[in-house]
């Protein structure tokens, strides 16, 4: 069965970076699109970042373009969120997501992992 | 301010029937699919309508969805207590070149 496993998330200092990891299995990861999406504590669901299957195109929200990085790993099946210059606003759940048809529905989501940015 | 733009709160008895609606405009509604999220208290999200009115494996045809123009709408009937969760419409934009969602609408099974 499909399965995605979020990592990495914890406590952080404002101006700090992070690196999230979605270890991804029971699908053949390579063909499908991933997404980020977010969601801060008592908030609706907020997108951050679209990568494409083979990782040549990617798409982030204005809120955190030129800050934070989504890549991928194929081979490991992984997919990454590489968070930099973080803000107390990018304090949320931090969901990975399989994007069924490029762009068209997110049928699979991980649990979750919880990044707080915070002195 | 959310591109797509949802009810905040709904609410019905049990056995009843509720839409919520999800409002947009031609770069993403109007030529885009919509799907639509159930989120419980708690857990994360769950694909519950695709393609505008399709339904994943494993969801009941309690649930529907529809499209029409710039417009999506989620019907849920026979309401039960454990449908209480918040749902969220979401699909792409064209024009941002962005994946985008509603605001989210919490309903409530009275």
């Amino acid at each position: 069965q499909v399965q995605l496993v979020e990592s990495g998330g914890g406590v952080v200092q404002p101006g700090k970076s992070l690196r999230l990891s979605c270890a991804a299995s029971g699908f053949t990861f390579s063909s499908y699109a991933m997404h980020w999406v977010r969601q801060a504590p008592g908030k609706g669901l907020e997108w951050v970042a679209l990568i494409s299957k083979d990782g040549s195109n990617k798409f982030y929200a204005d809120s955190v373009k030129g800050r934070f990085t989504i890549s991928r790993d194929n081979s490991k099946n992984t997919l990454y969120l590489q968070m930099n210059s973080l803000r107390a606003e990018d304090t949320a759940v931090y969901y990975c997501a399989r994007d069924q048809t490029t762009g068209t529905n997110l049928d699979y989501w991980g649990q979750g992992t919880l990044v707080t940015v915070s002195s | 301010q959310s591109v797509l733009t949802q009810p905040p709160s709904v609410s019905a008895a049990p056995g009843q029937k509720v839409t919520i609606s999800c409002s947009g405009s031609s770069s993403n509604i109007g030529n885009n699919y919509v799907s639509w999220y159930q989120q419980l208290p708690g857990t994360a999200p769950k694909l519950l309508i695709y393609d505008n009115n399709k339904r994943p494996s494993g969801i009941p045809d309690r649930f529907s969805g529809s499209k029409s123009g710039t417009s999506a709408t989620l019907g849920i009937t026979g309401l039960q207590t454990g449908d209480e969760a918040d749902y969220y419409c979401g699909t792409w934009d064209s024009s941002l070149t962005t994946w985008v969602f509603g605001g989210g609408t919490k309903l409530t099974v009275l």
